[in-house]
């Protein structure tokens, strides 16, 4: 199947600062990348539909001046997490699919904020 | 109402049980549906499709039932290896953005 990688798979960091979390598909082009964010014993929640070239689209809710999304290329996407507080803590994941059917889910990325 | 809503069990069964699930969604428009699987700090992986006429895949077989909006999972001859969770998605009416379930937490005991 296709493969999707995340960088870095864990980081912990300051309140306040910065994380940067990218997404790659590594043998397709990926049309549409998602992302997601799962807390503990609860479902992904998506927070952004990202297309190649294009703004992403934020679900309700979720701050897009907090959760920076920049689709560069068709294989590459990124999440910033910008002023970082403890509450966003969680497990971020993306998917990118190339057909609008079939996601394929990267390994995650676990944040912690102290 | 929540848009795909499933059962969280834990469903605990033996092994060599058949063990059923089922997911209701609330958008009459949604046209595609998948089960994912997901194991304990591990990102989803996609387990089956779930097409209007049904489909199997060796000891899993999923269902569609469009009047009652839901979708279902059936495990036959449960493995030790089965244990984890089950996510029910499905695609926003008219989009592919999709919607994903709580999950369904399953456990095979020996």
């Amino acid at each position: 199947g296709a493969v999707v990688s995340q960088h870095p798979s864990r980081v912990i960091c300051k309140s306040g600062t910065s994380v940067k979390i990218e997404c790659r598909s590594l043998d397709f082009q990926a049309t549409t990348m998602f992302w997601y964010r799962q807390f503990p014993k609860k479902s992904l929640m998506l927070m952004a539909t990202s297309n190649e070239g294009s703004k992403a689209t934020y679900e309700q809710g979720v701050e897009k001046d907090k959760f920076l999304i920049n689709h560069a290329s068709l294989t590459l996407s990124t999440l910033t997490v910008t002023s970082a507080h403890p509450e966003d803590s969680s497990f971020y994941i993306c998917s990118a699919t190339d057909s609008w059917e079939t996601q394929y889910f990267g390994p995650g990325t676990r944040l912690l904020v102290l | 109402r929540k848009e795909v809503e499933q059962d969280p069990g834990p469903f605990n069964v033996p092994e060599g049980a058949t063990v059923a699930f089922n997911c209701t969604y609330s958008n009459s428009a949604s046209q595609s549906f998948f089960w994912y699987r997901q194991d304990c700090r591990k990102e989803p992986k996609l387990l089956m499709s779930v097409y209007s006429s049904g489909n199997e895949d060796g000891r899993f077989t999923a269902q569609l039932n469009r009047a009652s909006q839901y979708i279902s999972l059936l495990i036959r001859d449960s493995k030790l290896s089965d244990s984890a969770t089950y996510l029910c998605v499905v695609n926003r009416g008219g989009s592919y953005i999709p919607t994903f379930g709580r999950g369904t937490s399953l456990i095979v005991h020996p």
